[in-house]
């Protein structure tokens, strides 16, 4: 059974300049997390959807970020206009409702110079 | 306000003794809880959980323990091995949804 798939591994942009990580998750998985890691911290949630709902968007900071999950299977993170200190690393990860483990995908690095 | 702490950024461990790693966690209605291992340039892959009804749970080498009325949680590896090197984080839910993350302690097993 295939993971969680994100793409691209990696991106380096300039700030002001707009950027865009997709993520697929593993089939069958309802719920799907957006995560920000910055260097030596823990994954800091951004947004979770259940199916094509986003439930909890509370962290997600509204004026450069957006995300959607069309159709409840793929989503797609976006920010514009991108900001130096927004440069970690954008973890996506799914789970099946209620059985509690996140499975999560390799993850999207950003460099924004 | 960390909700889930991991006090220690780093620990080292020699090959074949125990590691334990400790999390804290400030918000009573947490009741499931994660550990997970990180190496470098990868994803989290989860170790194991523990839901608040049990104050134990056992997958092979991996051991964690709850202390609820401390809000104290630690995973101990038996024996140790360079492989278990890595970052671990502690996770902690109500119910499952929206996992908060300690910051993850270093653990370096020396052969």
């Amino acid at each position: 059974e295939a993971g969680v798939v994100q793409s691209p591994r990696y991106k380096i942009i300039e700030k002001k300049q707009p950027v865009a990580f997709w993520c697929n998750p593993i089939s069958g998985h309802n719920t799907l997390y957006w995560y920000l890691q910055n260097l030596g911290q823990g994954p800091e949630l951004l947004i979770r959807y259940e199916n094509e709902e986003a439930v909890d968007d509370s962290q997600l900071p509204k004026d450069r970020f957006s995300a959607e999950r069309l159709k409840g299977v793929d989503s797609t993170l976006k920010i514009q206009p991108a900001e130096l200190g927004d440069s970690a690393v954008y973890l996506c990860a799914s789970t099946a409702t209620n059985t509690g483990e996140l499975f999560f995908g390799e993850g999207s690095r950003l460099t924004v110079l | 306000d960390q909700q889930v702490k991991q006090n220690s950024p780093s620990l080292s461990v020699q090959e074949g003794r125990i590691s334990i790693l400790n999390c804290d966690y400030t918000n009573s209605m947490f009741d499931y809880f994660l550990w997970y291992k990180k190496y470098p340039a990868e994803g989290p892959t989860f170790l194991i959980s523990i839901s608040s009804i049990k104050d134990k749970n056992e997958d092979g080498r991996f051991t964690v323990f709850l202390n609820k009325s401390a809000k104290h949680l630690s995973l101990h590896i038996v024996p140790s091995q360079p492989g278990d090197s890595a970052v671990y984080f502690c996770a902690a839910s109500v119910r499952g949804q929206n996992f908060v993350f300690g910051p993850g302690t270093r653990l370096s097993v020396l052969p």
